[in-house]
This record gives structure tokens, sequence and C-alpha cells, in this order.
């Protein structure tokens, strides 16, 4: 157990829809990171958040947002979605900002 | 930008014997480089990191690495691997303007 919390693990739903993706951090950690496994575009840095605020942007798209809240946890909506947004979403988080974080389980998106 | 090719996608091997797997990156710059698991259905684990210092690098599961400057190379190293090492191998670069950046990935297969 990595202390990096993600909920759900799996998630189906169709096409047009809008799904809300959870992060808690480990205990202390006030950055949190988002990145996405899919087949065809790997891993990716979608988006950081330091303690409450947006500190990095990736390759996220305008679909996408995400937000740090003042207990430190942080959520992934997804908008819209089409098959292509079907993935694997990581969260890490780490104690400072602009240092390696550690990685929870991720939340595997399948969009039918 | 920074940049992580993997030169392979899949690695078989018997079990016991060595392996390498390839790993070169793109920088201009002084770069943070990791090596991360990911087993089936599973989120990613660090296996060894390189920050500064010694360029032979030793993580966890008897895996080492060894950077190469003038290579702009990573590789990793297994002397003798285990049916339990079948993953996925995943090197990335770690910059404070990209964040954590992955290449595509090596799926090693280790036969009996």
């Amino acid at each position: 157990d990595s202390g990096v919390t993600q909920t759900p693990k799996h998630l189906i739903t169709a096409t047009g829809q809008r799904v809300t993706l959870r992060c808690s951090p480990r205990s202390g950690d006030l950055s949190v990171y988002w990145y996405q496994q899919s087949l065809d575009q790997g891993l990716q840095f979608l988006i950081q958040y330091y303690n409450g605020e947006e500190r990095a942007k990736g390759n996220i798209l305008e679909r996408f947002s995400a937000q740090q809240f003042p207990d430190l946890h942080s959520e992934l909506n997804l908008s819209s979605l089409e098959l292509g947004d079907s993935a694997l979403y990581f969260c890490a988080s780490s104690v400072r900002d602009n240092v390696l974080g550690t990685f929870g389980s991720g939340t595997r998106l399948t969009v039918v | 930008a920074q940049s992580v090719t993997q030169l392979d996608s899949q690695v078989p091997v018997f079990e016991e014997a060595p392996v390498e797997l390839r790993c070169n990156y793109s920088s201009s710059v002084s770069v943070y480089l990791f090596w991360y698991v990911q087993y089936p259905n599973q989120g990613l684990q660090l296996l060894l990191k390189y920050l500064s210092g010694s360029t032979l690098v030793k993580g966890i599961n008897g895996f080492e690495a060894e950077f190469n400057k003038s290579q702009t190379s990573f590789h990793l190293r297994k002397p003798s691997v285990h049916i339990s090492d079948t993953a996925e191998y995943f090197c990335a670069v770690f910059t404070s303007t990209d964040k954590l950046i992955f290449g595509t990935g090596t799926r090693l297969q280790v036969f009996p």
C-alpha cells in the first residue's frame, strides 16, 4: 500500500457522460499529480496541484478539469467522455512541489 | 522538450538469464532518471532512481541501472531474472517543467 488512495478502482460509463475520479494523497503530502495511461498515448502527465493551487499543466484536454480541496484530496473531472478517454488514471502525491511522487494504484475508466 | 525512448517494446527471456532493458533520453539540462515497474493490473512502483553521484544505481528486486551522460542512456539490468519479474517497465525523466516524462514501456516476459 503506497498510502495514496484512488477511488473508484474501476468505472464504466457511456460516451457523453461526466465522471469524477478521486485521489487522497499520503498523509502530509501537499502536492498531487494526475497521469493518464492509455494504449495509444502511453503514460502522460496531466496536471499538478500544490496546497490547493494549480502548479503545472501537461497534456490535459479542455474537457478535463481538476481541483485540490482544503483537506488536500484532489478530484479529476472528465466530461463529454469519448471512447478514446478509456484509460488508467493515476494519481501521485509528494511532500513538496517539484519532487517525485508516490503513485496510487489507479482508476481504470472504460467508456462504452 | 524532454523525451524518453525505450528501444524495445518487448523483451522475452528465460528464467535465470541476464536481461538489459534499454532507455535513452534527450535533454540539454540536468535530469533525474527513474525506472518504474508495473505488474499486471497494478499501479506503478519505483524500482530505482538516479539523482546525482554514482552512475551505477541499485534498486529493489536485484535491479540496477547505469547512467551514461555521454550516451544519454539509463539502461536497466538484472543478472538473473525470475518468473515474477514479468511486468511492464517504464523509464522516466523528471524535470521541473515537464514533471515526469515516461517512455512507452518495455514488456519483460520471463519464460521457465
